[in-house]
């Protein structure tokens, strides 16, 4: 079964500073996708971020890029420029070829300090 | 365009009650998802539905929990009768289909309290 696995529960950031989320998956499935999700504490889920696993390049969208190793299984997000509203509680999510069924790691609570 | 749709938004009850939650989804989009989440956790996958027929629903607990989505469009997720351990948020979303690249939108949630 896929595995996706986030090791940082919390994370501090200066305001201004660029902070790395770790997340690394576990699977055998062919082609896949890999997103990162916002959860501020208000509760909606907000979509950031789309790899693809035959995408040739990392991806990016504005400030928030993918740092994607296939052959280590891992797709860290890269917030540049933090800013104070970027605190909220991260998710990497798995999406294979099953149909849509997305798998969550456990999330990484990111603080970003003044 | 409108987002997901859910309602309640916020929901206390006691045990052994029964709930209701019911969700929109963006115009258009055909398949349409149930998640819990726990406080703490990430969202778990409850009931994936393709236009009105379910793609997925092994993790529904099916003795309590119920979903159906009858015309293809808005959706009802019953709990009867609720147990502590139900109280979380429940997600709904929605995608066009349920390709590897479709990015699934999320309504606002529903939380649940049971005491």
């Amino acid at each position: 079964a896929q595995k996706i696995t986030q090791t940082q529960p919390g994370m501090f950031v200066q305001e201004k500073e660029a902070v790395t989320l770790d997340c690394t998956y576990d699977t055998s499935d062919p082609s896949y996708g890999l997103f990162w999700y916002k959860q501020p504490s208000s509760g909606e889920m907000i979509f950031l971020i789309y790899q693809g696993s035959y995408d040739q390049q990392n991806a990016t969208e504005g400030r928030y890029s993918l740092n994607f190793q296939k052959a280590r299984k891992s797709a860290n997000l890269v917030i540049s420029a933090s800013q104070l509203g970027d605190s909220a509680m991260y998710f990497c999510v798995y999406k294979g070829n099953q149909g849509g069924k997305l798998i969550f790691g456990q999330g990484t609570e990111l603080s970003v300090k003044p | 365009e409108a987002g997901v749709a859910q309602s309640p938004r916020y929901k206390i009850i006691e045990k052994r009650q029964s709930v209701a939650f019911w969700c929109n989804p963006i115009s258009g989009h055909a398949t349409l998802y149930w998640y819990q989440q726990i406080l703490g956790q990430g969202p778990k996958l409850l009931i994936q539905f393709q236009n009105n027929g379910v793609v997925d629903d092994s993790q529904l607990p099916k003795d309590r929990f119920s979903a159906e989505r009858l015309k293809g469009v808005d959706s009802t997720l019953k709990i009867q009768p609720a147990k502590l351990e139900d109280s979380a948020v429940y997600l709904c979303a929605s995608s066009p289909r349920p390709l590897d690249q479709e990015t699934q939108y999320f309504g606002p949630g529903t939380r649940l309290l049971v005491l």
